[in-house]
């Protein structure tokens, strides 16, 4: 299958800091990808959907401000968490589709936040 | 909105026999359902999906069955080995918005 790489694996902050994920397709070109949460021993929970040049659309009860999400190319997006509660530490988890009718996503490895 | 529902939450199976986990989905309109295996700390990795034009699919030990009628897919693993123990998720999405409604996950054990 198609590479995700997802960048950091881990990460500690302090209160009130933001902090930067990365997410990039290695192989191929991602039209739409998605950012995931997932608390431990949970399922993924959808946050929002980001089209290459467009702005994402979040679901339901998903800070825009506090979780900004930048897809500025086909093969590079963004999760910044701004202004980190110790209730934001989780695992965060983007998947990328490629161009095409066919919805194979594929996931990156993922970032276990803590924030301190 | 789409809903999935999964079971067993937990499946705990002698090497060699097969497991079988179950979901259903609530919107007709979904018309793809991949499956996951998720390790420890890791993201999860597609392990075979199906579209609703397909009622099975196969690909050596793991088969995907799918009712459209009924609305649910399941999932079969053949001669289960140890490594197969993970946590495995469902998912629904329609091609309209491409989005991945998951399942809430099976934790699959293979007892040597």
């Amino acid at each position: 299958g198609a590479v995700v790489s997802q960048h950091p694996s881990r990460v500690i902050c302090k209160s009130g800091t933001s902090v930067k994920i990365e997410c990039r397709s290695l192989d191929f070109q991602a039209t739409t990808m998605f950012w995931y949460r997932q608390f431990p021993k949970q399922s993924l929970m959808l946050m929002a959907t980001s089209n290459e040049g467009s702005k994402a659309t979040y679901e339901q009860g998903v800070e825009k401000d506090k979780f900004l999400i930048n897809h500025a190319s086909l093969t590079l997006s963004t999760l910044t968490v701004t202004s980190a509660h110790p209730e934001d530490s989780s695992f965060y988890i983007c998947s990328a589709r490629g161009q095409g009718a066919y919805p194979v996503a594929f996931f990156g490895q993922g970032t276990r936040l803590t924030v301190v | 909105g789409e809903n999935v529902e999964q079971h067993p939450s937990t499946l705990s199976v002698q090497e060699g026999d097969s497991a079988v986990i179950k979901c259903t989905y609530s919107d007709s309109a979904s018309n793809y359902f991949p499956w996951y295996k998720q390790e420890l700390g890791k993201g999860p990795q597609l392990i075979i999906d199906i579209r609703s034009n397909v009622g099975e699919k196969k690909d050596q030990r793991i088969a995907v069955t799918l009712n459209k009628t009924a609305k649910h897919f399941s999932l079969h693993i053949t001669e289960t080995q140890p490594e197969d123990s993970a946590v495995y998720f469902c998912a629904a999405s329609m091609d309209s918005s491409y989005k991945l409604i998951f399942g809430s996950g099976t934790r699959l054990l293979v007892r040597p």
